[in-house]
């Protein structure tokens, strides 16, 4: 079936303008995630969707950062006034949360932000 | 917060030879501990898993062990091969948590 889908694959902008980034997760799945990563760099969490629930934004790095996930499925993550240094590699996974807390992720091809 | 620590380092083995990577985490009420493979231009992909009521996992040529009282898990991979070259991140997460800790990640070279 159908993995999880990220668009665009590569975004070039401008210093100050602004970025929406799109992930679509696979079908079904209640547990939507937003991870960042910088060159040479692991995993840096930056928001959790679960359900209805209201998302844990404790990893977002600053007001300029921002997700929402419409309908319980595909989620955007937008960065306003971009700097430099949010030039990164921006990944979203996707998990099935059933009655084991231990749910494998599964994770899109990412979407490439150069802010230049 | 869970922090856990895998030195950024590249990892050179012949063909045939075994690739051992080794994590350690801070907290220790997290209990289960995925390991990740990233082949460049794509997402991470999970390749093994353990939880902290067994100390060791193994999965044809991948194994994984896990040592609580140190908090250090580690990956081997056996009869290594040119498809092994990737980038390998370990995790970990508590119980009913679902935010995983990455690790820098190790980048492993597989040399024909």
């Amino acid at each position: 079936g159908a993995g999880v889908s990220q668009s665009p694959s590569n975004k070039v902008t401008e210093k100050g303008k602004d970025v929406e980034l799109r992930c679509d997760p696979i079908s079904g799945h209640t547990a939507l995630y937003w991870y960042r990563q910088s060159l040479g760099q692991g995993l840096e969490f930056l928001i959790y969707f679960q359900g209805n629930s209201a998302p844990d934004k404790s990893g977002l790095p600053s007001d300029r950062f921002s997700a929402e996930r419409t309908g319980g499925s595909v989620s955007t993550l937008t960065i306003q006034r971009t700097q430099q240094e949010d030039s990164a590699v921006y990944l979203c996974a996707s998990s099935l949360v059933g009655e084991s807390s231990y749910n494998e992720q599964f994770f899109g091809p990412g979407t490439r932000l150069t802010v230049l | 917060g869970e922090n856990v620590e895998q030195h950024p380092s590249t990892l050179s083995v012949q063909e045939g030879d075994s690739a051992v990577i080794k994590c350690t985490y801070s907290d220790s009420a997290s209990n289960y501990f995925p390991w990740y493979k990233q082949e460049l231009g794509k997402g991470p992909q999970l390749i093994i898993d353990i939880r902290s009521n067994v100390g060791e996992k193994k999965d044809q040529r991948i194994a994984v062990t896990l040592n609580k009282t140190a908090k250090h898990f580690s990956l081997h991979i056996t009869e290594t091969q040119p498809e092994d070259s990737a980038v390998y991140f370990c995790a970990a997460s508590g119980y009913g948590n679902n935010r995983l800790a990455f690790g820098k990640g190790n980048q492993v070279v597989v040399i024909p």
